[in-house]
């Protein structure tokens, strides 16, 4: 049973660029997640997505942006870089009908942005 | 707003010591509580959960008691291992405020032999 799988693992970007990150949620979970973890922080919550659509945000800019595909995988984007943007990029996903659940974490996507 | 504050670190402990490492959170509902670990290269694993007042969510050796009447969700473990080194976080999910999780800052262990 294939647990959340998050690609690029790291990634090299420069100010201003575009990066789109991919996650694959946990077999049997429709619910994706994105936490940004600064480094010796605790993950802060982006956004959520439910059948395809983005359903809560967190306190973050439109540069922030989402996307779930039918096979409730999701993507992250973010739009012009800037140097505070580097962090662990954590994607997490859930089974929406389970109200006190768990959240299953990917490994994460290491983001520097020069 | 919700918010968890968890006790400050990093924390070392010899072999064998008592671990306790305390966890307070603000909350508008009524919350169900968690303990994520992180250990080195890795994500977030879920250590334990604790979903209503006085539940006590045990894992490994490692427990917590969800407290109301403090607001608390301390982290307790009797004799720790060199492999228990990791970052530790507190969360908790309120209904109130939707779906997502709010996490302390962690909490980095080393376990010294």
């Amino acid at each position: 049973d294939a647990g959340v799988t998050q690609s690029p693992t790291h990634l090299i970007k420069t100010r201003g660029q575009q990066v789109t990150l991919r996650c694959s949620p946990k077999s049997g979970h429709d619910t994706v997640s994105w936490y940004q973890q600064a480094l010796g922080q605790g993950p802060q919550f982006i956004f959520q997505y439910y059948e395809e659509e983005e359903r809560q945000r967190g306190n973050f800019p439109d540069r922030f942006s989402g996307h779930q595909f039918p096979n409730y995988s999701s993507e992250l984007n973010v739009n012009a870089l800037l140097l505070g943007d580097s962090a662990l990029y954590l994607c997490a996903s859930s089974f929406r009908g389970e109200y006190t659940g768990e959240l299953f974490f990917g490994e994460g996507s290491r983001l520097t942005v020069l | 707003g919700d918010s968890v504050t968890q006790m400050e670190g990093p924390v070392t402990l010899s072999e064998e010591a008592f671990l306790t490492i305390n966890c307070t959170y603000t909350a508008t509902g009524y919350p169900s509580l968690f303990w994520y670990v992180q250990y080195p290269g890795e994500g977030l694993q879920l250590l334990l959960k604790a979903t209503k007042a006085d539940d006590k969510g045990s894992n490994k050796g490692f427990e917590a008691t969800y407290r109301k009447e403090t607001t608390s969700f301390h982290l307790e473990k009797g004799s720790v291992q060199v492999s228990d080194s990791a970052v530790y976080f507190c969360a908790l999910r309120d209904p109130d405020t939707g779906n997502q999780f709010y996490f302390g800052t962690g909490t980095s262990l080393t376990v010294i032999p």
